[in-house]
């Protein structure tokens, strides 16, 4: 089993609707939680990070995290042919002492038609 | 301010050459990870120094690979006796100081495309 799983798509949505992104992970002692966006040929960026179960919205992102399921997701409403791209989860398993340490799933590809 | 950068962008060596890889991160920011990803895949952790300290090399493949940060900002990622396996983007990334209290947000440079021969 993978640290962390993502459906690697791709992921076809129209212009307008709502792009649900999921993501799992297996370390229960996971504390901090993250997405970012690459585009073709460009470094990750990021766009949100979670930390407390719940939602967290910033414009028209939607973070959701549950512990207990140990799942995390992203929303994006009013896809624009803009967002097409890769999305990245990535969770911090400080467990140990590597409080820095990031793993990441394999991402998921993201296609807004217009 | 200036982003993470790293050099050489790209870089084209023949198996058995020693490669060095250099990143120079955000001003300010104490913490500087280096990962690998593999196209198609996300980045896989490598390695991170808090300053100059080496706080996690666990991601390191093999003795072949090997990382410093001498004065606590730029480090050097160094290869020796590359293998094509070895062919891949090499990422930088930098962030606040990071500690018990969680991890901070990571911010990626370009990355250099080592491709071996």
């Amino acid at each position: 089993q993978k640290e962390v799983e993502q459906n690697s798509g791709p992921l076809s949505v129209p212009e307008g609707a709502i792009a649900s992104l999921n993501c799992t992970y297996s370390d229960r002692g996971s504390q901090s939680f993250f997405w970012y966006r690459q585009y073709s040929g460009k470094s990750p960026e990021l766009i949100m990070f979670i930390y407390s179960n719940g939602d967290k919205e910033d414009g028209r992102f939607t973070a959701q995290l549950n512990k207990a399921s140990q799942y995390v997701s992203l929303l994006i409403r009013d896809s624009q042919p803009s967002d097409s791209a890769t999305y990245l989860c990535a969770v911090n398993n400080a467990g140990g002492t590597s409080y820095g340490k990031l793993t990441f799933g394999q991402g998921t590809i993201l296609t807004v038609h217009p | 301010g200036a982003g993470v950068s790293q050099s050489p962008r790209y870089k084209v060596t023949k198996r058995g050459q020693d490669v060095a890889l250099r990143c120079d991160p955000i001003s300010g920011h104490v913490s500087l990870y280096w990962y690998r990803q593999a196209l198609g895949q996300g980045p896989e952790f490598l390695t991170y120094f808090n300053y100059e300290a080496q706080q996690d090399k666990s991601g390191l493949p093999n003795d072949r690979f090997s990382a410093e940060r001498p004065e606590g900002s730029i480090s050097t990622l160094t290869i020796q006796r590359t293998e094509q396996r070895d062919s891949a983007m090499y990422r930088c990334a930098s962030s606040l100081a990071v500690g018990a209290s969680g991890a901070k947000t990571q911010y990626f440079g370009p990355g250099t495309r080592l491709l071996v021969l």
